[in-house]
């Protein structure tokens, strides 16, 4: 069966270390893989999207790579800050079919302390 | 100003009750999306809509009803059939299949 894994234990890193963050999935052929950040009791906010044939995709101090043939996507915070603490979900679009359908994982959460 | 809005943001029932959840969207975007979110889980898909007057269900729809007369709004019903209706309901939209999810700020729902 499809299933896309994060780790569901909350990662703890002090402020100005990178954090990385881990998806994994197994059955799946995605044509893209987003990541969101999710604060509590609040929607889901759009971070980065990366494609099936892009290795990497950077957007200030967020970065992201995928790799296809490990079926895993990194997705590493550098000077990382308090503010940066949230759960932070993956999401992907298989590429078979025409809808635009997400599945999300179940998301990691952040905690940065100073 | 564009987004998504949902409400309301907490909503009490008592068993048995059908209860409606608003999503509105200004967003222009064609298809629309309802999660439910329990606790330390991820996003489940109920019900997703591609274009106005169709809809399809996702992976948690017994129990569940919508409908989407106009491209602004898809309301998300929770029928008494639902057996576990406590949850936080996400609505989202999508501009295309390459774009990302925009997010309302979801609604709690409570079944006493």
């Amino acid at each position: 069966s499809q299933k896309i894994e994060q780790n569901s234990e909350a990662l703890n890193i002090q402020e100005g270390k990178t954090a990385t963050l881990t998806c994994n999935y197994t059955n799946y052929s995605p044509a893209y893989l987003q990541w969101y950040r999710q604060d509590p009791g609040r929607g889901p906010v759009f971070l980065l999207l990366i494609r099936e044939n892009e290795k990497e995709k950077r957007k200030e101090r967020l970065k992201v790579t995928f790799d296809t043939t490990l079926k895993q996507s990194l997705f590493h915070i550098t000077a990382s800050q308090p503010a940066d603490s949230a759960t932070y979900l993956c999401a992907l679009l298989g590429a078979t079919g025409t809808a635009s359908k997400l599945t999300f994982g179940t998301g990691t959460r952040l905690q940065v302390t100073l | 100003d564009g987004g998504i809005t949902q409400s309301p943001k907490y909503l009490f029932r008592k068993e048995g009750q059908n209860v409606t959840l608003s999503c509105e969207q200004n967003l222009n975007h064609d298809a629309m999306y309802w999660y439910r979110q329990d606790p330390g889980q991820g996003l489940r898909l109920i019900y997703y809509s591609q274009i106005v007057n169709d809809f399809q269900k996702g992976d948690i729809a017994e129990g569940y009803s919508v409908s989407r007369e106009k491209k602004e709004s898809f309301p998300l019903t929770v029928t008494s059939a639902q057996k576990n209706p406590t949850a936080f309901y996400l609505c989202a939209s999508m501009a295309g299949r390459w774009n990302e999810q925009f997010f309302g700020p979801g609604t709690r729902l409570t079944v006493l």
